[in-house]
């Protein structure tokens, strides 16, 4: 089983949708929790770190869910130029806080 | 600040070739790491450094060597390059006290024939 897990997508939503992605990660001992952002041939780019509490940038809501080991990106009011690929990003705990895993990215698409 | 630099963007090898892939950071960072991104796989560790002198594996290490000798900077090497090791290669760094953010540098585009 792959460490972090995304569904690929692609999703194809109309602009001012709102969309969601959810990652599941296998490591219970994972202490952060972060979401990227890669625009088409460019490098990730952090969008959010994703904390117990859940928190909210903008038009953007991270959740964090231990339970269940997954973490969710909300999209509010989609904008044609949040066309991307979300990355969610896992790190581990203690002697493996240093081994930071990316899941493989779901594409978004935003159409008119 | 110059950030996260890599050398060179692109390159084309033949198999059995060996070469090195540059990656230098001017933010005085700890950490620095090394990605490989293939179409529909994600970014997947080869190595990462939590500071001078110190290289762990990550996901894919076969293949690939690493040193850190100085805090600036962390070459990757390919050893006897494979048609399997065509892929973008990323160098990220960022702070060993939190690993909230990497900062990525552009990429390096690599063929193999």
């Amino acid at each position: 089983r792959k460490e972090v897990e995304q569904d690929p997508g692609p999703f194809n939503v109309p602009e001012g949708a709102t969309v969601a992605f959810n990652c599941t990660y296998s490591n219970s001992a994972s202490q952060s929790f972060f979401w990227y952002r890669q625009d088409c041939r460019k490098e990730p780019k952090l969008l959010m770190s994703v904390y117990s509490s859940g928190n909210e940038d903008g038009r953007f809501t991270a959740q964090l869910n231990r339970a269940s080991q997954y973490i969710s990106l909300l999209i509010r009011d989609s904008k044609l130029s949040d066309s991307a690929t979300y990355l969610c990003v896992v790190n581990g705990k203690g002697s493996s806080a240093s081994k930071i895993i990316f899941g493989s990215g779901t594409r978004l698409s935003i159409r008119p | 600040n110059a950030g996260v630099t890599q050398t060179p963007k692109f390159q084309v090898l033949k198999t059995g070739q060996s070469m090195t892939l540059q990656c230098a950071q001017d933010m005085n960072h700890e950490y620095m790491s090394w990605y490989r991104q293939d179409p529909g796989m994600g970014l997947r560790l080869i190595h990462y450094s939590v500071g001078a002198g110190i290289t762990d594996q990550g996901e894919v290490p076969n293949g690939y060597n690493v040193s850190r000798s100085t805090t600036e900077d962390f070459p990757l090497r390919l050893l006897s390059a494979a048609p399997s090791q065509t892929s973008v290669y990323f160098c990220a760094s960022g702070t060993v006290s939190s690993y909230n953010e990497q900062f990525f540098g552009p990429g390096t585009r690599l063929t193999v024939l």
